[in-house]
């Protein structure tokens, strides 16, 4: 079975410096992974995904998230935070088979910039 | 272009009542997905339909069903709604199978009371 853990709650950041958002899944076969982003009252869009091609995935808005299988992370990254990126971030893992549909959310991380 | 679109966007219910949440998305999807956020804990999956004509249940299936009326359509009913079943309800939908993206609706926040 397969499980995610978003190893912060909540991250505060300044504009313009980094963003790092941490994850570490566990999984039984070789998973796909994803990065979502909700804003407030809204559903969530997809940033990121991994599904086995290249290691680094660049995203949308500038993110990008490395996958490093010696250490099951997949960990989120923005070399310069905006305001615009103040939102509720989710890791977010399925696995290739035996769990058709069900893909495991983490519990989310709560950014928030300040100017 | 739509994508996903839920109806309505919020409801009060009293114990007791029941409701059908409705999902509809414009992308041609074969699958669809219905969730529960709650502080905290994420998404968790209630149903899910791999493809029209299928449903089958997730991780917190119980006191609810569902309905996939025809490929754009998957509704979400309450027979008998209770306090606990308060949260934010997303629809999704993608392609196919878990390895796609979900695309998802802006939610409908239900509160009993």
């Amino acid at each position: 079975a397969q499980s995610v853990t978003q190893l912060d709650s909540h991250v505060s950041v300044s504009e313009g410096t980094p963003v790092l958002l941490r994850c570490n899944y566990s999984s039984s076969y070789s998973p796909s992974l994803f990065w979502y982003v909700q804003h407030p009252n809204k559903g969530l869009q997809l940033l990121l995904k991994y599904t086995s091609a290249a290691t680094l995935v660049k995203g949308i808005n500038g993110f990008e998230a490395e996958f490093k299988k010696s250490e099951t992370s997949f960990h989120l990254t923005k070399p310069s935070a905006h305001m615009s990126d103040a939102a509720e971030y989710f890791c977010v893992v399925s696995e290739e088979r035996g769990s058709w549909g069900k893909l495991q959310f983490g519990a989310g991380t709560q950014v928030v910039v300040t100017p | 272009n739509a994508g996903v679109t839920q109806t309505p966007k919020f409801q009060v219910l009293k114990t007791g009542q029941s409701m059908t949440l409705q999902c509809a998305q414009d992308m041609n999807h074969n699958s669809m997905y219905w969730y529960r956020q709650d502080p905290g804990m994420g998404l968790r999956l209630i149903y899910y339909s791999a493809s029209e004509g299928t449903t089958d249940k997730g991780e917190v299936p119980n006191g609810y069903n569902v309905s996939r009326l025809n490929k754009r359509e998957f509704s979400l009913r309450l027979e008998s709604a209770a306090p606990s079943q308060t949260s934010v309800y997303f629809c999704a939908s993608s392609l196919g199978p878990s390895n796609q993206p979900q695309h998802f609706g802006d939610g409908t926040r239900l509160s009993i009371l």
